[in-house]
């Protein structure tokens, strides 16, 4: 059981350049979310999905990108990279009790991400 | 702004003694769960607590939950060498959960 698997672990990318964090999770979890992590900030939630076609922005979505078509994926899109957006990325999932509440996540292990 | 906030923000202790960490947050929860992150690596749950409880153990780990003054605190026991790291509160909140995040303790246990 691979959990919730994340690609890369580090990238580099030039001001302006794009591209597509990966996260795939294998426990059928509705609940899905991308936080990126800075120090001295902790964790903030960028965007998250309650299942396939819905998505919903965390509290600092500017500048991502989310889509959700299968509860397997959750690719998370740097369509126009800046330096602001250096930063550790994590992936989580979590089944939903009833439907509506969220169980505890399961996170992967992060890429690191740093814009020149 | 984040939802939780910890409390000390660093705590550096002998091992043995007890660690104390606390969290508060801003507005009403569904549940508060408690983080435990190893040097930069993904972050591990610990426990959850459910806005209808007031406290809850695991092992080591006691957690408390006070809705009303907006609180949580998370005692470990007798800590160890290896409980060095990163504590975060997060909760768990609204009809679609979003899950946010505190500033998190940074714990050092002193062998």
């Amino acid at each position: 059981n691979a959990g919730v698997t994340q690609t890369p672990k580090f990238q580099v990318l030039k001001t302006g350049q794009s591209m597509t964090l990966q996260c795939a999770q294998d426990m059928n979890h509705e609940y899905m979310s991308w936080y990126r992590q800075d120090p001295g900030m902790g964790l903030r939630l960028i965007h998250y999905s309650v299942g396939a076609g819905i998505t919903d922005q965390g509290e600092v979505p500017n500048g991502y990108n989310v889509s959700r078509s299968t509860t397997e994926d959750f690719p998370l899109r740097l369509l126009s990279a800046a330096p602001s957006q250096t930063s550790v990325y994590f992936c989580a999932s979590s089944p939903l009790r009833q439907g509506a509440t969220n169980e505890k996540l399961f996170f992967g292990s992060g890429t690191q991400l740093s814009v020149l | 702004s984040q939802q939780g906030e910890e409390d000390p923000q660093a705590l550096s202790i002998q091992e043995g003694e007890n660690a104390t960490m606390n969290c508060s947050y801003k507005t009403s929860i569904n549940n508060l769960q408690w983080y435990r992150q190893n040097s930069g690596r993904g972050l591990v749950h610990l426990i959850l607590i459910r806005s209808n409880e007031r406290e809850k153990h695991s092992g080591r780990l006691r957690v408390t939950l006070d809705t009303s003054k907006k609180s949580s605190s998370l005692l470990i026991t007798a800590s160890r060498a290896a409980d060095t790291a990163s504590y975060f509160c997060a909760t768990g909140r609204g009809g679609y959960q979003k899950v946010t995040f505190g500033i998190g303790t940074k714990l050092q246990v002193i062998p």
